[in-house]
């Protein structure tokens, strides 16, 4: 699978928009891009994927680069809620298994 | 829609004794269930991929025989670890695939395991 390369941790002013880059260079062209979060204590929870369109949902919006090289996580109104792990994952079509990474650790402040 | 439920959601045991983690999907069957452990301060990491009526398939450096996967129905999978030691406490998730055709993935809330 190809790997992700995301920041380690970012902080984020509530009510604004809080974009997460990832980049995933090596990404062949039948390999989705995901994006799941956990927040505390935990399970992780579904947020939103790709292949290669902008895709968007009542949660977030995924930009994925033409060369779909890297992509981009946006929260809209970021909230005190959305503080939490976010990872972006990159899964081969026809394979199951999501391989987690260390993560951005996003912070909402007041 | 989409619920997957672990129990217990914490447990304290004594070392050497065994300990059963139950996960279920609420309100769908689910083909395939993950078994993923986290330590403190890291990321998830995959133990074993379970279908319903067949043998889990482990990943490398995981023991199958420390930690038992039984997969008897479509809404139900067991992890028991045996014979637990402090450093097999952790946070164990579950997660499930919701059948054919499905590639998401629906997490459990976890279970925290002390081993004392």
């Amino acid at each position: 699978d190809a790997k992700t390369t995301q920041p380690t941790s970012m902080d984020c002013a509530e009510g604004r928009a809080a974009n997460l880059p990832c980049n995933h260079s090596t990404i062949s062209g039948n390999e989705y891009v995901y994006w799941y979060r956990q927040i505390h204590s935990q399970g992780p929870q579904y947020i939103i994927h790709g292949l290669k369109n902008n895709e968007t949902n009542e949660m977030a919006s995924l930009i994925i680069t033409e060369d779909r090289k890297s992509s981009t996580l946006i929260l809209p109104h970021a909230t005190l809620r959305d503080t939490a792990v976010y990872y972006c994952i990159v899964r081969v079509a026809n394979d199951y298994k999501l391989s987690f990474g260390a993560g951005t650790t996003v912070t909402v402040r007041a | 829609g989409a619920v997957v439920s672990q129990h217990p959601s914490w447990v304290i045991c004594k070392s050497g004794t065994s300990v059963k983690i139950e996960c279920r999907s609420l309100d769908f069957q689910a083909t395939t269930m993950f078994w993923y452990r986290q330590f403190p301060k890291q990321s998830l990491m995959l133990m074993a991929t379970s279908n319903e009526g067949s043998k889990a398939t482990y990943e490398q450096g995981v023991e199958k025989d420390k930690f038992l996967i039984n997969h008897a129905s479509l809404t139900l999978s067991t992890l028991t670890v045996t014979s637990a030691h402090p450093e097999d406490s952790s946070f164990y998730i579950c997660s499930a695939r919701a059948g054919k055709g499905s590639y998401e993935q629906y997490f459990g809330p976890g279970t925290r395991l002390t081993v004392t």
